[in-house]
């Protein structure tokens, strides 16, 4: 059974670091691309970034707006994800899910397990 | 970024119904798109890739359909554990973007 369970969250007060981490189990890990995607309380779902697998040399995509303050990274020895977040806002308050993806016919990754998720809040 | 415009943003079902959600992206995006169902505190699922692949363990009763910029979500003989928050999604090109979501209600 595929599992994805997320750790990490908490208060942080603006300007501070959070890292989140997301442990893998039931499949290999190394083989997937993996995602984040928060959830703001009360909004809808936006992507934060992703991170490929080995074969395709880690390589990770962001979405523009949080490019530079939050950072992706995995260790497939120890089938975990983890998402670095500096220079916290208040707007960057969300529930943090962790996503596998997995390619459909033409190569293109598509989310299909999602953990629980991890509430960050930042606030003073 | 590819926009993702979801309608309606929320409707009124009754057990046994079928219901169809819209989903319309800025551009093209082939058939690269997806259907997540969300349940009130609980984590995304994902339901339909590709836009009318079924995720595994999904049910039948989950159809989608579509392709360029126009795609559609059909659930049939809705059920009670049916009555959820579906987003699309499109995976062709980076930034992945969402739909806003369409409240699936009785």
């Amino acid at each position: 059974e595929v599992q994805l369970v997320e750790s990490g969250g908490g208060l942080v007060q603006p300007g501070g670091s959070l890292r989140l981490s997301c442990a893998a189990s039931g499949f290999t890990f190394s083989d997937h691309y993996m995602d984040w995607v928060r959830q703001a309380p009360g909004k809808g779902l936006e992507w934060v970034g992703r991170i490929r697998n080995k074969a395709k040399s880690y390589t990770t995509e962001y979405a523009a707006s949080l490019k530079g303050r939050f950072t992706i990274s995995r260790d497939d020895l120890k089938n975990s994800l983890y998402l670095q977040m500096n220079i916290l806002k208040i707007e960057d308050t969300a529930v943090y899910y962790c996503a596998r993806s997995s390619p459909d016919s033409d190569g293109h990754h598509s989310f299909d397990y999602w953990g629980q998720g991890t509430l960050v809040t930042v606030s003073s | 970024d590819i926009q993702m415009t979801q309608s309606p943003s929320s409707l009124s079902a009754s057990v046994g119904d079928t219901v169809t959600i819209t989903c319309r992206a800025s551009r093209g995006v082939t058939t690269h798109i997806g259907w997540i169902q969300q349940k009130p505190g609980k984590a995304p699922k994902s339901l339909i890739y590709a836009a009318s692949s079924l995720q595994s363990g999904v049910p039948s009763k989950f159809s989608g359909s579509g392709s360029g910029t126009d795609f559609t979500l059909t659930i049939s003989s809705l059920q009670p554990e049916d009555f959820a928050t579906y987003y699309c999604h499109q995976h062709h090109i980076y930034p992945l973007t969402f739909g806003g979501g369409t409240k699936v209600e009785f």
